[in-house]
């Protein structure tokens, strides 16, 4: 079945480190999303990229890096400068184009807590 | 700018009353509507979308929306509650041109037994 992956599911870090989120989709989508969400706070948009090798800067992307090496990966690091990384983060694709009148397509999620 | 507001962040509903959880957005030309579905710690599910022609829009398990373009609002409707329809939801607006969608901040909705 296609869809899209993340993992991992739960991961902890201590306080100076970079981690890195991954997320992969078999959907053959042009764009890829991450979100971060936190209580009351709906989703926020990081970073996005419609084609391989180019990415936008979303709300807060700032202390987050992305890459965009191969259509189906758009792995997420947070790195040490992001103030509060504590949260759940959410990867998301979607069709492109002028006809495109499609729907996001989540993953199940990365909840990061930083000790 | 475009937005989307959720103007209620809980709603209780006993089971088998009908539910409603309201949406309004701010975006601009012809708006794509979508409403996701989050259970804890899950990712979101699609559960309907408006992109034009009829108004009201039929989606999964049972939930619709209506489209109110004078209103400029997509409510989620479902006749009759389940006690598994409690979970998070959320409304998401992209404009006709380009790619990015803008999210409300959700809605927890909780039907009782």
């Amino acid at each position: 079945d296609g869809g899209i992956t993340q993992s991992p599911k739960y991961l902890f870090r201590k306080e100076g480190q970079n981690v890195t989120l991954s997320c992969e989709q078999n959907l053959n989508h042009d764009a890829m999303y991450w979100y971060r969400q936190d209580p009351g706070q709906g989703l926020r948009l990081i970073y996005y990229s419609q084609i391989v090798n180019d990415f936008q800067k979303g709300d807060i992307a700032e202390g987050y890096s992305v890459s965009r090496e191969k259509k189906e990966s758009f792995p997420l690091t947070v790195t040490s400068a992001q103030k509060n990384p504590t949260a759940f983060y959410l990867c998301a694709s979607s069709r492109t184009g002028p006809q495109n009148t499609g729907e996001l397509f989540f993953g199940e999620g990365s909840r990061l807590t930083v000790l | 700018a475009q937005s989307v507001a959720q103007p209620e962040d809980q709603v209780n509903v006993a089971e088998g009353n009908p539910l409603t959880v309201k949406c309004t957005y701010s975006v601009s030309g012809n708006p794509y509507l979508f409403w996701y579905v989050q259970y804890p710690n899950r990712g979101l599910q699609f559960l309907l979308k408006y992109i034009t022609g009829d108004n009201l829009v039929k989606g999964s398990y049972g939930f619709e929306a209506e489209f109110n373009k004078s209103q400029t609002s997509f409510h989620l409707k479902k006749p009759s509650a389940l006690v598994s329809d409690s979970a998070l939801y959320f409304c998401a607006v992209r404009a006709n041109t380009g790619n990015q969608f803008y999210f409300g901040t959700g809605t927890s909705l909780t039907v009782i037994p």
